[in-house]
């Protein structure tokens, strides 16, 4: 196992909900990369945090933001949450923000109603 | 154009059977390049690092061209745990101050006895 954990494991929302996933990282790493993987297709990009800092986005609205805690752990929230939100939220540590070696934890299915 | 794009498959062999996958990539500053599996509804985890010398994993060969832009995975003597999707993946981090993955949408393999 990597040592990542995420919570919860499944969860469902309604349209314009908010929702917060949560993520700890392996230990010893200090970087926080988050991945929303649709049915059918691989993991994108979200962003990454790298000590407590956003240090990268990818092509994602601002109803997604995330933080990250003095302990590496790290937080993704979505607002206003719309149907294609419902997906496999994954996070994936590393021991630096240009690492190659990312350990991803099992994902947060997110289901929209 | 998607970033990493990788043959969809579904691909289903027998047990023994030898197959390849081949991926191809469109940014040229990609710095590292990687074969993720996926099991059904889990994380991806990390199969094998691709290295223009090409490596080899006991039944599993990977394969980098950057003139070509190419990446392949043979997989010999297929097994029924081999059953899964394949990840092509670029580390993609030139000019920017994080490392992010870029997946192409994965190819299906089933093995079947």
């Amino acid at each position: 196992e990597t040592g990542v954990t995420q919570s919860p494991t499944h969860l469902i929302k309604t349209r314009g909900q908010q929702v917060t996933l949560r993520c700890s990282s392996q230990s010893g790493h200090n970087t926080v990369s988050w991945y929303q993987q649709a049915l059918g297709q691989g993991p994108q990009f979200i962003f990454q945090y790298y000590r407590e800092e956003e240090n990268g986005r990818g092509n994602f609205p601002p109803r997604f933001s995330g933080l990250q805690f003095p302990n590496y752990s790290s937080e993704l929230n979505v607002n206003a949450l719309e149907l294609d939100d419902s997906a496999l939220y994954l996070c994936a540590s590393s021991s630096g923000q240009l690492s190659d070696t990312q350990y991803f934890g099992p994902g947060t299915r997110l289901t929209v109603l | 154009r998607k970033e990493v794009e990788q043959d969809p498959g579904p691909f289903n062999v027998p047990e023994g059977a030898t197959v390849a996958f081949n991926c191809t990539y469109s940014n040229s500053a990609s710095q590292s390049f990687f074969w993720y599996r996926q099991d059904c509804r889990k994380e991806p985890k990390l199969l094998m690092s691709v290295y223009s010398s090409g490596n080899e994993d006991g039944r599993f060969t990977a394969q980098l061209n950057r003139a070509s832009q190419y990446i392949s995975l043979l997989i010999r003597d297929s097994k029924l745990s081999d059953s899964a999707t394949y990840l092509c993946v670029a580390l993609n981090a030139g000019g920017t101050s994080y490392g992010k993955l870029t997946f192409g949408q994965g190819t299906i393999l089933t093995v079947h006895p």
